[in-house]
C-alpha cells in the first residue's frame, strides 16, 4: 500500500533529550513537510522540503532539525532547544512541482515528562 | 504565522443542515485547498481551488473563492453525524511552503 507513515505514535522524553521523529513515504513524493499542532490548535509549519538534500524553515523552525537524504525520509529531531516541545507532530507529503496536495502521516504524540 | 484564519471557531448544526466555514488569508495564493481532520489523526484533503477560479464542487462539498477578498469559504450540504471534525484551509504560493489555517471544529447533531 502506498502512503505515509510516522512513527512512533507516542513518544515521551525526558527534559533535556534529544528526540527524533521518522517519516517515511512510497509515493514518491518530491515534497515533505512538518508540523506541529497543540491542542484544539491549527497547524504550524516547522521545516519542508521540496526535494532530496534541500530543505526550508518553516514558521516555528527553532528548537528543531530534520534531514533529507533520501527522497523517502524526513526525520525531524527535536532538540533540547525547543522550549514546549509537548504537541501533536504530522508529517506530509505532496508531489511537488506545483501540486501541493498533501498526503498526512498519522502523527506523532511527544510528551515530555 | 499562520496564513488562514477559520471563521467560525466552532460550530455545531443539526444532521441534515448545511454547514459553511469561512477561511481568510494574508498574502497572494497559487491554490487554497480545504482539508478534514478527526479527532488525534491525520488531515484528508478535501478539495482544492486554484487561484483563477471562482466556484469549485465535489460531491456534497461546494467550495468559493475571492481573491479580491482572500477569503474562502466551504459549504457541506445535507450533513451527516460522520462530516464532524476539524476542517482547515490551507494556501501555497510559488514557494511550495503549504500553510494552514486555525481550523474550525464542526459537530454534526443527530
Amino acid at each position: 500500500d502506498g502512503g505515509i507513515t510516522q512513527s512512533p505514535k507516542y513518544l515521551f522524553r525526558k527534559e533535556g533529550q534529544n528526540v527524533t521523529l521518522s517519516c517515511e513515504q512510497n509515493l514518491n513524493h518530491d515534497a515533505m513537510y512538518w508540523y506541529r499542532q497543540d491542542p484544539g490548535q491549527g497547524l504550524r509549519l516547522i521545516y519542508y522540503s521540496q526535494i532530496v538534500n534541500d530543505f526550508q524553515k518553516g514558521d516555528i523552525a527553532e528548537g528543531y532539525s530534520v534531514s533529507r537524504e533520501k527522497k523517502e525520509s524526513f526525520p525531524l529531531t527535536v532538540t533540547s532547544a525547543q522550549k514546549n516541545p509537548t504537541a501533536f507532530y504530522l508529517c506530509a507529503s505532496s508531489k511537488g512541482q506545483g501540486n501541493t496536495e498533501a498526503f498526512f502521516g498519522q502523527g506523532t504524540r511527544l510528551t515530555v515528562v | 504565522s499562520q496564513q488562514g484564519e477559520e471563521d467560525p471557531q466552532a460550530l455545531s448544526i443539526q444532521e441534515g443542515e448545511n454547514a459553511t466555514m469561512n477561511c481568510s488569508y494574508k498574502t497572494s495564493i497559487n491554490n487554497l485547498q480545504w482539508y478534514r481532520q478527526n479527532s488525534g489523526r491525520g488531515l484528508v484533503h478535501l478539495i482544492l481551488i486554484r487561484s483563477n477560479e471562482r466556484e469549485k464542487h465535489s460531491g456534497r462539498l461546494r467550495v468559493t473563492l475571492d481573491t479580491s477578498k482572500k477569503s474562502s469559504s466551504l459549504l457541506i450540504t445535507a450533513s451527516r453525524a460522520a462530516d464532524t471534525a476539524s476542517y482547515f484551509c490551507a494556501t501555497d504560493s510559488r514557494s511550495e511552503k503549504l500553510t494552514f489555517g486555525t481550523g474550525t471544529r464542526l459537530t454534526i447533531i443527530p
